[in-house]
């Protein structure tokens, strides 16, 4: 069964820095793209970041770029995103999921991570 | 970049059907045959019903079906059912190489 557990959010102040995990597990995780995606109290879903199974490619939302960075350990089956400079509008629910398709369909998601930015 | 373009809401009695549309651009849904559809139950991560514009995963019912037509990609669901009643979201890929959702639609089944 495939399986995605993150973990990593919490409560941070503006402008501080938060990293998140996400653990893959029932599948080949070194072979597929993974993406992160969040969601706002109240608010739709917004695509953050994806990168390639050999971190080859990396692409990012123009809302995050150059304050976030999206990695991955394939030995450790571990998806990551370290989130810095972080705003009140980063507060979110952070998915992470599978990339299928061409990376262009997302098959699993994980049931999120919570990142709470408040003084 | 704009959110792809959905209603905020849709509603209908069981057993009928009912149909979300999603409006992007060329730089989206326009150029590219890379639209998904996702359900999201309230509290609960998003789940892939269409994938590619009109194909579904393995396990997801026939009454979900994808189409598109220009800039415009529509979800229709047929026979509707209670459990039906979420959250539903497309996306897209972009030229930009990045995805793109739309703002979501909440679907009520009377």
């Amino acid at each position: 069964e495939v399986q995605l557990e993150e973990s990593g959010g919490g409560l941070v102040q503006p402008g501080g820095s938060l990293r998140l995990s996400c653990a893959a597990s029932g599948f080949t995780f070194s072979i597929y793209w993974m993406h992160w995606v969040r969601q706002a109290p109240g608010k739709g879903l917004e695509w953050v970041s994806r990168v390639k199974n050999d971190e080859s490619e990396i692409t990012y939302a123009d809302s995050v770029k150059g304050r976030f960075t999206i990695s991955r350990d394939n030995a450790k089956n571990t998806l990551f995103l370290q989130m810095n400079s972080l705003r009140a509008e980063d507060m979110a629910v952070y998915y992470c999921a599978r990339g299928v398709g061409g990376s262009r369909n997302l098959d699993a998601w994980g049931q999120g991570t919570t990142v709470t930015v408040s003084s | 970049q704009s959110a792809l373009t959905q209603p905020a809401s849709v509603s209908g009695s069981p057993g009928q059907s009912i149909t979300i549309s999603c409006t992007g651009t060329s730089s989206d849904i326009g150029g590219y045959n890379h639209v998904s559809w996702y359900q999201q139950h309230p509290g609960k991560a998003p789940k892939l019903m269409i994938f590619d514009v009109s194909d579904r995963p393995s396990g997801v019912p026939d009454r979900f079906s994808g189409s598109k037509s220009g800039s415009t990609a529509s979800l229709t669901i047929s026979g509707l059912q209670a459990e039906d009643e979420a959250d539903y979201y497309c996306s897209s890929y972009t030229s930009r190489k990045t995805l793109l959702f739309g703002g979501g639609t909440k679907l009520t089944v009377l």
